[in-house]
């Protein structure tokens, strides 16, 4: 139990476009979703959280007019990386909970998205 | 500075044989610590979590410890197989917030 599905698993696409990547909680109710971003051989690093029906938080640093997320429903939120640039290219994971953020239940990963923008 | 340290951050192993995986952090106030396996080009698998009063927690081969006192945690991989090649990912929550370790990669050879 406890699949999220990521989508695309990679994408290439010209600089200027814009990329849409769906997170999707398969087997259950995802209260709050996360997004990461990985560079090679370093740690996860949290972008932003969304909570159903409400706006997400972004970390500092993270542009939220770049990376829109949406998270319409308890089972899917959508990242959309805008007019990306090569620096976008990156590792893009996300994560759902089922018990919102003050949990101790672990969050559940999707496989990513590998973004390459040339 | 990043709270979550993590050692080492490579070794190479002959199946069947042992190893450990080291965790330091700073993080507080202290939730929970958890252990994440991550193959290549995957997201993340949960392996273990622990909370403060707990000191340690076995998933099959994998075993956590955690000492909340000194701040470290290790896990221990037994009997190792080629299938646990990955990264090995320490992530300490702080509530609402979660602090990555930058992982310590294990390579499993025949």
């Amino acid at each position: 139990g406890a699949v999220v599905s990521q989508h695309p698993s990679w994408v290439i696409c010209k600089s200027g476009t814009s990329v849409k990547i769906e997170c999707r909680s398969l087997d259950f109710q995802a209260t709050t979703m996360f997004w990461y971003r990985q560079f090679p051989k370093q740690s996860l690093m949290l972008m932003a959280t969304s909570n159903e029906g409400s706006k997400a938080t972004y970390e500092q640093g993270v542009e939220k007019d770049k990376f829109l997320i949406n998270h319409a429903s308890l089972t899917l939120s959508t990242l959309t990386v805008t007019s990306a640039h090569p620096e976008d290219s990156s590792f893009y994971i996300c994560s759902a909970s089922f018990a919102g953020t003050y949990s101790n239940q672990p969050q559940h990963f999707g496989d990513g998205t590998r973004l390459s923008i040339l | 500075k990043n709270q979550v340290e993590q050692s080492p951050q490579s070794l190479i192993i002959l199946e069947g044989k042992n190893c450990t995986l080291q965790c330091n952090y700073t993080v507080s106030p202290f939730s929970n610590l958890r252990w994440y396996k991550q193959d290549t080009g995957r997201g993340p698998v949960s392996l273990t979590i622990m909370t403060f009063s707990e000191n340690t927690k076995s998933n099959g081969r994998y075993t956590a410890t955690l000492d909340a006192d000194t701040k470290q945690s290790s896990l221990h991989i037994t009997a190792s197989q080629l299938s646990d090649s990955a990264s090995y990912i320490c992530v300490v929550s702080e509530y609402y917030k979660l602090s990555f370790g930058a992982g310590t990669t294990v390579t499993v050879r025949a």
